[in-house]
């Protein structure tokens, strides 16, 4: 069974530019969770999504906002890029909601700011 | 809400010595506990996770961690390590009951392990 992908594991934007990342689940996973890991923070959460809809949302400001398709892939936009959003950005997908259903993490997009 | 502390940013060792990390938690609910390594240019792996029962919990490549609730902590320990065990490893707490995924990440401790 073929893991967590995202794309694109390598992003450079400028600041002010908007940035939208990908992660495809598991194939049957419908739980889609994004993380922000920075070396100063660490590992933050962003949001869960769950067929279709936000279940759950991290103390981020609006300009980052996100979404699910019907197919559980999910995409995660960021508007008016900051030179602190430079992060790796991780997602996590799983079986159904609650902590007792493991997370399995995608490689993450390495985003950078300029 | 529920925050994780791990109090060694770096931990060095020799090969085949003993190691500990080390996390402690704080939590207003019961909580699931668990560990994630992380290896360069990968993403989190889970490790081993604490969701009832017996409180030693161990994983199929040697590591093992103890949930003490009167001490809060979820140390992580091997008895020997090995140089492939070097990587960084991340202590995470989640509430118990929750019907949503929220989990708390430490800062994370690298291991380095020496020849």
């Amino acid at each position: 069974k073929a893991g967590v992908t995202q794309t694109p594991r390598y992003l450079i934007k400028t600041r002010g530019q908007q940035v939208t990342l990908s992660c495809s689940p598991i194939s049957g996973h419908r739980s889609v969770s994004w993380y922000q890991q920075t070396p100063g923070q660490g590992l933050q959460f962003l949001f869960e999504y769950f067929s279709e809809t936000q279940r759950n949302k991290g103390n981020f400001p609006g300009r980052f906002s996100g979404r699910q398709f019907s197919n559980s892939r999910s995409e995660m936009n960021v508007s008016t890029l900051e030179l602190g959003d430079s992060a790796l950005y991780l997602c996590a997908s799983s079986l159904g909601q609650g902590a007792m259903n493991e997370q399995f993490f995608g490689p993450g997009t390495r985003l950078t700011v300029l | 809400a529920q925050s994780v502390t791990q109090l060694d940013s770096q931990v060095p060792v020799f090969e085949e010595a003993p190691v500990e990390l080390r996390c402690n938690y704080s939590s207003s609910v019961s909580v699931y506990l668990f560990w994630y390594v992380q290896y360069p240019n990968q993403g989190l792996q889970l490790l081993l996770k604490y969701l009832s029962g017996s409180t030693l919990v161990e994983s199929i490549n040697g590591f093992e961690a103890e949930f003490n609730k009167s001490q809060t902590s979820f140390h992580l320990r091997k008895p020997s390590v090995h140089i492939s065990d070097t990587a960084e490893y991340f202590c995470a707490v989640s509430g118990r009951g929750y019907n949503f995924n929220k989990f708390y990440f430490g800062s994370g401790t690298k291991l380095n392990v020496k020849p």
